[in-house]
């Protein structure tokens, strides 16, 4: 039941847009979304319940599709702090706190 | 407000022994939920802990086993070393309040290697 995330790994210049999927095979309760730079760890971007509430940052944008299972991702006007490896976290059955991970999304911005 | 902490950083054990490490979460949570992340993969769920007891686990045996103290800090233990037991090891706290959200901090980890 993990999460599969697409794509695998993106490449953008620097103020290029990326959209980043999260599908499961699953009923899905909340998507959370983590940004993790090589050797730290992951840190919180958005969470997004399904019923359509969600929370984040503010530059960070997000959707969930409760009929596909899936959830997108909007990097707008990307920036190379921006970089690093995307996971999505998947919750089933209620705010549980038990993520299931997807595969990730190695991201790289260059200038 | 002080941030999800972890000890030690980097670890370094041989097959067969026992290791302990430690969490203390964020000021005002009250859960604890550990992950092993391997090299180059997403973390994967061990288990979870609220008021001191455990509340799920995720498919890792029994010689994973964790406590959780009155203050919300917690350990995770493992015995009997493995080869595959070399991993991040991250803990991640969050406030279960009866709300919605329930957003999770993660700690820095801890870089365990078995040789």
């Amino acid at each position: 039941q993990q999460p599969v995330q697409s794509p695998q790994a993106v490449i953008l210049r620097e103020g290029e847009d990326a959209v980043i999927n999260c599908s499961s095979s699953k009923a899905l309760y909340s998507v959370h979304w983590y940004r993790q730079k090589h050797g730290e760890a992951p840190v919180f971007l958005m969470i997004l319940l399904k019923g359509g509430e969600q929370k984040g940052h503010e530059k960070i944008s997000a959707s969930f599709n409760e009929k596909k299972q899936q959830s997108s991702l909007y990097l707008t006007a990307s920036q190379l702090s921006y970089s690093g490896t995307y996971f999505c976290g998947t919750e089933y059955g209620g705010a549980t706190n038990k993520l299931i991970f997807g595969t990730g999304t190695l991201l790289a911005v260059q200038p | 407000e002080t941030g999800v902490t972890q000890s030690p950083t980097h670890l370094i054990k041989t097959r067969g022994q026992q290791v302990t490490l430690r969490c203390s979460s964020q000021s005002g949570h009250n859960t604890v939920s550990w992950y092993q992340q391997a090299l180059g993969q997403g973390p994967q769920f061990i288990f979870q802990y609220y008021r001191e007891e455990e509340n799920g686990r995720g498919n890792f045996p029994p010689r994973f086993s964790g406590l959780q103290f009155p203050n919300y800090s917690s350990e995770l233990n493992v015995n009997a070393l493995e080869l595959d037991d070399s991993a991040l090891y991250l803990c991640a706290s969050s406030r279960r309040s009866g709300g919605l959200y329930n957003e999770q901090f993660f700690g820095p980890g801890t870089r365990l290697t078995v040789l």
